[in-house]
């Protein structure tokens, strides 16, 4: 199984700053397999980003993937109200597909 | 417009059985895997499992196999997961997912509660 774990756990940061969360996998995962979801407080989750740099229909363009082989990353370039949220990766490539433990950003 | 829509809420005994559902409308249902996912009270994202509908393919997570069983009924364009016998460890929200690169469509989460 492909254990994908997250960095930092918790991201305190202010609106308008740069986000930068990490994705690292236990194995190569091929970069079409690579996918960002955000979610909400009560909320199901939302598709970000697939294929590691692919951005999903509506997904403004502030959000950004970048990464290969085992390190991932998601850029969020200037944070917005909204945007405070918790972001899981997952990897898709191998069964089982597996999720990252998710990283929260926070309002500092 | 593509939407997933799942069963309502259900409230359990231990040692009680439950089939939740999943209908998918405005694509062709039998040709995108659906996922299930699980969340516990607080906590962070499982993948359970997936199936496609076409032809019933069906894949389980490890920590999953034989706790549920996952199927689908293409003429009905539905996705079920069941359980045969609840344990209090399955209350959590479990949601659906039509994968088309990535999840990109999820349901609204059926939130099952198991208690005596």
């Amino acid at each position: 199984e492909v254990v994908l774990t997250q960095s930092p756990g918790t991201l305190s940061l202010s609106p308008g700053e740069r986000a930068t969360l990490s994705c690292r996998a236990s194995q190569s995962v091929s970069s079409t397999y690579l996918a960002w979801y955000q979610q909400k407080p009560g909320q199901a989750p939302r598709l970000l980003i697939y294929g590691t740099s692919s951005r999903a229909t509506g997904i403004p363009d502030r959000f950004s993937g970048s990464g290969s082989g085992t390190d991932f990353t998601l850029t969020i370039s200037r944070l917005e109200p909204e945007d405070f949220a918790v972001y899981y990766c997952q990897q898709y490539g191998t069964t089982p597909w597996t999720f990252g433990q998710g990283t929260k950003v926070e309002i500092k | 417009e593509v939407q997933v829509v799942q069963s309502g809420a259900e409230v359990k005994k231990p040692g009680e059985s439950l089939k939740i559902s999943c209908k998918g409308s405005g694509y062709s249902f039998a040709s995108y895997w659906i996922a299930w996912v699980r969340q516990m009270p607080g906590k962070g994202l499982e993948w359970m499992g997936i199936i496609y509908p076409g032809d019933s393919d069906t894949r389980y997570s490890p920590s999953f196999q034989g706790q549920v069983t996952i199927s689908a009924d293409k003429s009905i364009s539905t996705a079920y997961l069941q359980w045969s016998s609840l344990k209090a460890s399955d209350t959590a929200i479990y949601y659906c997912a039509r994968h088309g690169g990535g999840h990109s469509h999820w349901g609204q989460g059926t939130l099952v509660t198991v208690s005596s």
